[in-house]
């Protein structure tokens, strides 16, 4: 079993629908959250980035942390066509560069 | 601008010529690090370093050195490259380890 599983999709949707991206994760010690967004041939991008469990919200976007089931949430609300991107979550034990992982992506594709 | 700049952005090279990929970042960090990313893989850390007195391995360091002589610049060395290390490499910097700012990518074809 991976550290942490993503369903690589691809994903497409149309525009203007509620997108829900999930990543679950094995190692109960990861504390820290977060969603990169990569553009093809690009870096990827911080998007949000939470701390133990919870929602957070930021705009069209809101993080979701389920500790206790191992397992997080991507919302993208009103998806848009520049939406089109891979999604990354990454998650870490602590701030210091120490179990840092990426899950492998979902590539996501809202449509006009 | 804030931002993360490797070099070269493109490399194709043969089997055992050394090269290095430079990364130079603007935002006063003090944590750097390198990831290869490759199909079906994802990203892959190679090595990290918290500050200029920390550097460590990652999850896939073999064949791969680093360097970090100072806050800005974390050059990733390929002493004898060979084909299972082409893939793209990204540069990433951060205040901290989780809250990363990414160069562009660089491609290495190794033949």
């Amino acid at each position: 079993q991976k550290e942490v599983e993503q369903d690589p999709g691809p994903l497409s949707v149309p525009e203007g629908a509620i997108v829900s991206l999930n990543c679950t994760y094995s190692n109960s010690a990861f504390q820290y959250f977060m969603w990169y967004r990569q553009y093809s041939r690009k870096g990827p991008e911080l998007l949000m980035y939470t701390y133990s469990s919870g929602n957070k919200e930021d705009g069209r976007f809101t993080a979701q942390v389920d500790k206790s089931s191992k397992y997080i949430s991507l919302f993208i609300r009103d998806s848009q066509p520049s939406d089109s991107a891979t999604y990354l979550c990454a998650m870490s034990v602590d701030n210091y560069g120490q179990n840092f992982v990426f899950g492998p992506g979902t590539r996501l594709s809202v449509l006009p | 601008e804030a931002q993360v700049t490797q070099n070269p952005r493109y490399l194709i090279t043969v089997t055992g010529k050394k090269l290095t990929v430079t990364c130079s970042q603007n935002m006063n960090h003090e944590y750097m690090s390198w990831y290869r990313q490759d199909p079906g893989l994802g990203l892959r850390q190679i090595y990290y370093s918290m500050n200029v007195e920390v550097t460590d391995k990652g999850d896939v360091p073999e064949g791969y050195k680093v360097s970090r002589k100072e806050k800005r610049n974390f050059p990733l060395i390929l002493e004898s490259p060979s084909p299972n290390q082409t893939s793209l490499y990204f540069c990433a910097s951060g205040a901290g380890a989780n809250v990363l700012t990414f160069g562009a990518g660089s491609r290495l074809t190794v033949l």
